[in-house]
């Protein structure tokens, strides 16, 4: 099972580019990776998935390498609302059920 | 509106008592999940279930039973055996009849506190 590590937690500006990396270095052919936003008290909600190379939509980048043992999630010009967890995720099918295991995530916090 | 809802948003009980927190969604998901959250700590596995009448134990599955009689249900009960039950409690689904990669769909948790 493909497991995964971040950052526990990084810090930045309103403005800013931020980029997250996650190590996933038993990550097999047919995952893919996806990262989750959680803010306080709430559940984590989908921001990104993909498989390789670059993946863009209006919120987030994700680039991934050839190898695929690591991903980078990329937010261009955070804001204070930006601050939050944020996991990545692969997903392993273990043929009897899909396990879902979440890292322990990156903490973000924005400042002004 | 499609979701999943998680009742009640908080939840207390006493030390020995068993509680079941319900997880409903209306996407029409195949497979449903149980996590625990616990303060400053990511998410650990509970218990999942792919199908109706089919679920397997999470990392973390001691203390813990669910049921999955319909494919829209899928509650949680903790249990006395749970030494440390106290945490917030996160129901999510997936969409595995499309990809086993599908994302996971969120409701907003239960918070629940035995003293």
């Amino acid at each position: 099972l493909a497991k995964t590590t971040q950052p526990i937690s990084m810090d930045s500006y309103e403005g800013q580019e931020v980029n997250i990396t996650c190590s996933h270095n038993n990550i097999a052919t047919n995952d893919y990776i996806t990262w989750y936003q959680q803010f306080p008290s709430q559940g984590p909600r989908f921001i990104i998935q993909g498989y390789k190379t670059k993946v863009t939509n209006e919120v987030a980048s994700l680039f991934i390498p050839a190898d695929r043992k690591s991903s980078t999630l990329s937010l261009p010009r955070v804001s204070l609302s930006d601050t939050a967890v944020y996991y990545c995720l692969v997903a392993s099918n273990t043929g009897g059920g899909n396990k879902l295991t979440f890292g322990t995530g990156t903490q973000l916090k924005v400042e002004l | 509106d499609g979701g999943i809802t998680q009742s009640p948003k908080y939840l207390f009980r006493k030390e020995g008592q068993n509680v079941t927190l319900s997880c409903e969604q209306n996407l029409n998901h195949d497979a449903m999940y149980w996590y625990r959250q616990d303060p400053g700590q990511g998410l650990r596995l509970i218990y999942y279930s792919q199908i109706v009448n089919d679920f397997q134990k999470g990392d973390i599955a001691e203390g813990y039973s669910v049921s999955r009689e319909k494919k829209e249900s899928f509650p949680l009960t903790v249990t006395s055996a749970q030494k440390n039950p106290t945490a917030f409690y996160l129901c999510a689904s997936s969409d595995t009849g499309v990809s086993y990669n599908s994302p996971l769909h969120f409701g907003n948790g239960t918070r629940l506190t035995v003293t």
